[in-house]
């Protein structure tokens, strides 16, 4: 069946660092791929998505590049802030229209 | 437009307890659905529905129940809560059952069984 494979956090970071959380995934067919973040105490929300092969999904300083090649969908941010603290999952949906996640990696960025 | 919202936010249940956790949305959408979180193991798939009078399981079903009567709601129902059910429970959302449409999520019930 389809998986999704995430980085174990907490990732823990300095204000202006540079950010990266690896995704790998597993899957028939062509999946679109996603990144849900979760801020404390609140549900999750789509940050961005890809829905095909090199595909570059971005939002709010982040990016993720769909690579069917290595099947990964990394998440990168080139400098973060304190508000970026939050839980990130990476998702895929390949036949209909069913999320699977990968467990989470939390993030905490210090000032 | 209030979205998707979750009853109640925090829930303590006895072992052998019934409840019901409520999911609403306003957005007309087709598809509901329910997720379990747990630490380290992200969001699983309950059960789902892709219209009124349609429902389905998802990957982790057993011990829960669910119904659509209209296109707004989408209840969960624990008929005898055990503590393996202690879990952050989400609703999502979205337009139509596809994969092109972006599934909206609720606001999380915490839910303990002792």
């Amino acid at each position: 069946g389809d998986s999704v494979t995430q980085m174990e956090g907490p990732v823990t970071l300095s204000e202006e660092a540079f950010l990266t959380i690896n995704c790998t995934y597993t899957a028939t067919g062509y999946p679109s791929l996603f990144w849900y973040v979760q801020y404390p105490g609140e549900g999750l929300q789509l940050l961005l998505k890809a829905t095909k092969a090199d595909d570059k999904g971005s939002n709010k300083g982040f990016e993720a590049t769909y690579r069917k090649e290595t099947t990964s969908f990394h998440l990168e941010k080139g400098s973060v802030q304190v508000s970026d603290s939050a839980v990130y999952f990476c998702a895929l949906r390949s036949a209909g229209n069913k999320l699977t996640f990968g467990g989470g990696t939390r993030v905490l960025v210090k000032p | 437009n209030a979205g998707v919202t979750q009853t109640p936010k925090f829930q303590v249940l006895k072992t052998g307890q019934s409840m019901t956790l409520q999911c609403a949305q306003d957005m007309n959408h087709e598809y509901m659905s329910w997720y379990r979180q747990d630490p380290g193991m992200g969001l699983r798939l309950i059960h789902y529905s892709v219209g009124a009078g349609i429902t389905d399981q998802g990957e982790v079903p057993n011990g829960y129940n669910v119904s659509r009567s209209t296109t707004e709601d989408f209840p969960l129902r624990l008929l005898s809560a055990a503590p393996s059910q202690t879990s952050v429970y989400f609703c999502a959302s979205s337009l139509r059952p596809t994969a092109s449409y972006e599934q909206y999520f609720g606001p999380g019930t915490r839910l303990t069984v002792t």
